[in-house]
């Protein structure tokens, strides 16, 4: 079974420092992987998703991922937050083998909260 | 285009009533879930379809119904509302299997009292 671990549920960082929001995932097949971002009383927007056709994934406002196979990571990285990127963050996994038709497993998701 | 829209946004229960959720997508996505979103505890899936007629309990069924009777609709029901259900409900439509991403919409913040 495929699961989800984000270490942290409350990061805070300066504004213009950088931004690492860590993920762990656990799967017995090659997984997809995906960020997702969620703004106060909104739904969830997709920031980035890992396919395996490049490790390193760049996605909208100036995040990034990387999937590391060996430290089965896939962590959120931005070099200079900004005030607007305050929101929850959540990691999540798909396996590839049988399609994962049950969806997507979600982490517990991390608040980052960005000081002036 | 309006992508994956719930209604409605609020909802106010007493214990032992009734209530359906409403999911509309307008992207011919063939699979749709509904999930709940607690403090803490992140997204759980209540069910999902994979296509129009058919459905299927995820992690936290109980206490909930869903049908899919026309393939852009994905009705969520509460037969006897429960406080332990009062929830964020979200639901999320996806093109497809793997690495089709998850669409969702703006949710429904429900309490049960």
């Amino acid at each position: 079974a495929q699961s989800v671990t984000q270490l942290g549920s409350h990061v805070s960082v300066s504004e213009g420092a950088l931004v690492l929001l860590r993920c762990n995932y656990s799967s017995s097949v090659p997984p997809y992987l995906f960020w997702y971002v969620q703004y106060p009383n909104q739904g969830l927007q997709l920031l980035l998703k890992y396919t395996s056709a490049a490790t390193l994934v760049k996605g909208i406002n100036g995040f990034e991922a990387e999937f590391k196979k060996s430290e089965t990571s896939f962590h959120l990285t931005k070099p200079s937050a900004h005030m607007s990127d305050a929101a929850e963050y959540f990691c999540a996994v798909s396996e590839y083998s049988g399609g994962g038709a049950d969806g997507l497993t979600f982490g517990k998701g991390t608040h980052l909260i960005i000081q002036p | 285009n309006a992508g994956v829209t719930q209604t409605p946004k609020f909802r106010v229960l007493k214990t032992g009533q009734s209530m359906t959720l409403l999911c509309a997508q307008d992207m011919n996505h063939e699979y749709m879930y509904w999930y709940r979103q607690d403090p803490g505890m992140g997204l759980r899936l209540i069910h999902y379809s994979v296509g129009e007629g058919t459905t299927a309990k995820g992690e936290v069924p109980d206490g909930y119904n869903v049908s899919r009777l026309k393939k852009q609709n994905f009705l969520l029901g509460l037969e006897s509302a429960a406080p332990s259900q009062t929830s964020v409900y979200f639901c999320a439509s996806r093109r497809g299997q793997g690495n089709s991403p998850l669409h969702f919409g703006n949710g429904t913040r429900l309490t049960v009292t």
